[in-house]
């Protein structure tokens, strides 16, 4: 049972036309993360969500936006996405930002984006 | 600011090998450590937790506070045991808080 689902699993888009990537959450967790992962790296955090509040990343570039319009939804928007933008998206959840009991975070499928 | 490192990018075995993945970390309080694995085509997914001190898929890993190291471990490797490794940190406080600090990953090759 999927439980952080991530759609669609392929995204294609043109360079610089606007993409939104979706993630949605049965878990009732308070936190949502977006990651970029490019090819035989790690997932590179790019914001998170703790319920309203949103945190992006120091490096994370304005490209890149999210919305968070309830506890179960999560998306990100890239405004003009550039060839350097393809890669695999990564969604994620965790009950709270402290690590009670070891909690760790859920994660999606992910969307694989590739930029024509 | 919390690290961890990965020393090894590639790792390959033969099956029924032993198999240890390294894992250090720095950090000046109680790390809350992790390892995930992500198998080819799968999403990532939780391996193993330090503090359950749990082995799971024969997978062991202890945490070495002298050595600063959470290694993990197999007596005897399988083919399905190739896959990309993460040692994970969690944030306890600063600007990680609340995040995963990721190790760079080792990919576990297990050859027949």
């Amino acid at each position: 049972d999927a439980m952080v689902i991530q759609n669609p699993r392929y995204q294609v888009t043109q360079f610089g036309k606007p993409v939104t990537l979706s993630c949605s959450q049965t878990l009732n967790h308070n936190v949502m993360y977006w990651y970029q992962q490019k090819s035989s790296q790690a997932p590179k955090l790019l914001f998170h969500y703790y319920d309203k509040d949103f945190n992006n990343e120091a490096d994370t570039p304005d490209n890149f936006q999210s919305r968070r319009p309830n506890t179960s939804f999560c998306f990100l928007d890239i405004r003009s996405p550039g060839l350097g933008d393809a890669a695999m998206y990564l969604c994620a959840t965790s009950r709270d930002l402290q690590a009670r009991g070891n909690q760790p975070q859920h994660f999606g499928d992910g969307t694989r984006l590739s930029i024509l | 600011a919390q690290r961890v490192t990965q020393p090894e990018k590639l790792l390959s075995v033969f099956k029924g090998a032993p198999v240890e993945l390294k894992c250090n970390y720095s950090y000046s309080g109680s790390p809350e450590l992790f390892w995930y694995v992500q198998y080819s085509r799968q999403r990532l997914q939780l391996l193993l937790r330090h503090i359950s001190r749990e082995s799971i898929k024969g997978f062991t890993a202890d945490l070495n506070k002298g050595e600063t190291s959470f290694h993990l471990k197999k007596p005897f490797a399988q083919e399905e045991d190739s896959a990309m490794y993460y040692c994970n940190s969690w944030g306890a406080g600063g600007t990680s808080y609340g995040k995963l600090t990721f190790g760079q990953g080792t990919i576990l090759t297990v050859h027949p």
